[in-house]
């Protein structure tokens, strides 16, 4: 069974551009997490999807955003980009929403913003 | 909210010997939690979870013990190899909040040979 897909590897983008990030969960799980990774902040929760609707955010700012679509595969969007935004973007699936479902990640999307 | 916090940042140990990493959690009512083993390069793997409802769990090497009480949970290793070597999260999840996992800080293990 093929793990927890995200593209692109690596991202290089400047202050104020856009970007978008893909992430194709494990076949049958419809719940997507995404997380983003800094030395400094750790790992910290962005949003959940589950069939097409987000269901839980975490404390960032709404240049953050999501989509999921009907075969699960997700996307996150950030705009008006940081040099605060370079991370390590991370996306999870697991079968469903409650709380104690086992999550699988990916390996990231490096995005450094120049 | 949730809060999480891991220890030790570090910890180095001899091949062969066991290796205990420790977590606390804020939130009582917190209900499940994961360990996680990130290579670098990679994403974190899930390598052992308990349930509030559990109070150990064993995997081969690994086990995780849960106190409820305490509020603490710690990942324990024996017979450490040098492939163990990498960085350990420990998280947390509460009812009604779906998926959403708080992480701890991290442990860099490293296993000398």
């Amino acid at each position: 069974k093929a793990g927890v897909t995200q593209t692109p590897r690596y991202l290089i983008k400047t202050r104020g551009q856009q970007v978008t990030l893909s992430c194709s969960p494990i076949s049958g799980h419809r719940s997507v997490s995404w997380y983003q990774q800094t030395p400094g902040q750790g790992l910290q929760f962005l949003f959940e999807y589950f069939s097409e609707t987000q269901r839980n955010k975490g404390n960032f700012p709404g240049r953050f955003s999501g989509r999921q679509f009907s075969n699960s595969r997700s996307e996150m969007n950030v705009s008006t980009l940081e040099l605060g935004d370079s991370a390590l973007y991370l996306c999870a699936s697991s079968l469903g929403t409650s709380s104690n479902q086992p999550q699988h990640f990916g390996d990231g999307t490096r995005l450094s913003i120049l | 909210g949730e809060n999480v916090e891991q220890h030790p940042s570090t910890l180095s140990v001899q091949e062969g010997d066991s290796a205990v990493i420790k977590c606390t959690y804020s939130d009582s009512a917190s209900n499940y939690f994961p360990w996680y083993k990130q290579e670098l390069g990679k994403g974190p793997q899930l390598i052992i979870d308990i349930r509030s409802n559990v109070g150990e769990k064993k995997d081969q090497r690994i086990a995780v013990t849960l106190n409820k009480t305490a509020k603490h949970f710690s990942l324990h290793i024996t017979e450490t190899q040098p492939e163990d070597s990498a960085v350990y999260f420990c998280a947390a999840s509460i009812p009604n909040a779906g998926n959403m996992l708080t992480f701890g800080g991290g442990t860099r293990l490293m296993v000398k040979p």
